[in-house]
């Protein structure tokens, strides 16, 4: 099993709708990201938490909302999808060698 | 405003050849540089790291040199392989403490 696992791997949504991606680790890492790619703009953070009780705004929140479930699970929710939101989501753990991705969840909002 | 800036955006190099990537950062608190390797449809790998403290660090075919004053550092990547064509970041943060900010990636290409 992967250590660090976002669901789903692909999806097409509608504008407009609420939709979560999930992301689970096994690592046992306090601190998780999730990071937005896109063609030419590189990775972008969205927002980050240092422990359940942590959670903390990246560069891009606006038209994002996260929960931190567990020491393990951290979703990250689109409360009502708009195009510009089309990407690839990145989740990721961090310990002091550095950030272990997930595969990636890709977005697409139509 | 972007904190780190990499060039180029993409890059062609010759089976055997050195692909050389730049990275500039504005935040003088930055303290810790790792380079990230990502092929289509994976996640970002970390590939290698560099603190200020040391100029140069080399990891088999790969080498970062870091140059404190200018506040750039770049990667080498030796003996360029096709294997080696993938995206890779420039990233930096202040020790663990804050999030990584990247750069917007080179794709590079290596061709036989």
């Amino acid at each position: 099993d992967a250590d660090v696992t976002q669901t789903p791997r692909n999806r097409i949504t509608k504008t407009g709708k609420r939709i979560m991606l999930e992301c689970s680790q096994t690592k046992g890492h306090d601190r998780m990201y999730w990071y937005r790619q896109d063609p030419g703009l590189g990775l972008r953070l969205i927002y980050y938490s240092f422990d359940v009780k942590d959670i903390n705004k990246g560069e891009i929140s606006d038209g994002y909302s996260v929960s931190r479930q567990a020491q393990a699970k951290f979703s990250l929710s689109l409360e009502s999808a708009i195009p510009n939101q089309t990407a690839l989501y990145f989740c990721a753990t961090r310990d002091i060698y550095g950030y272990t991705f997930g595969s990636g969840t890709r977005l697409t909002v139509v | 405003q972007q904190q780190v800036k990499q060039s180029p955006q993409s890059l062609i190099v010759q089976k055997g050849g050195i692909s050389i990537i730049n990275c500039a950062y504005e935040n003088t608190a930055f303290d810790y540089f790792p380079w990230y390797q990502q092929f289509p449809g994976k996640g970002p790998a970390l590939l290698i790291a560099i603190r200020p403290d040391v100029s140069e660090k080399k990891e088999g075919r790969f080498t970062i040199s870091f140059n404190k004053s200018a506040k750039q550092f770049s990667l080498h990547i030796m003996d360029s392989q096709p294997g080696d064509s993938a995206t890779y970041f420039c990233a930096a943060s202040i020790s663990g403490n804050t999030p990584l900010v990247f750069g917007k990636g080179t794709r590079l290409s290596v061709i036989a």
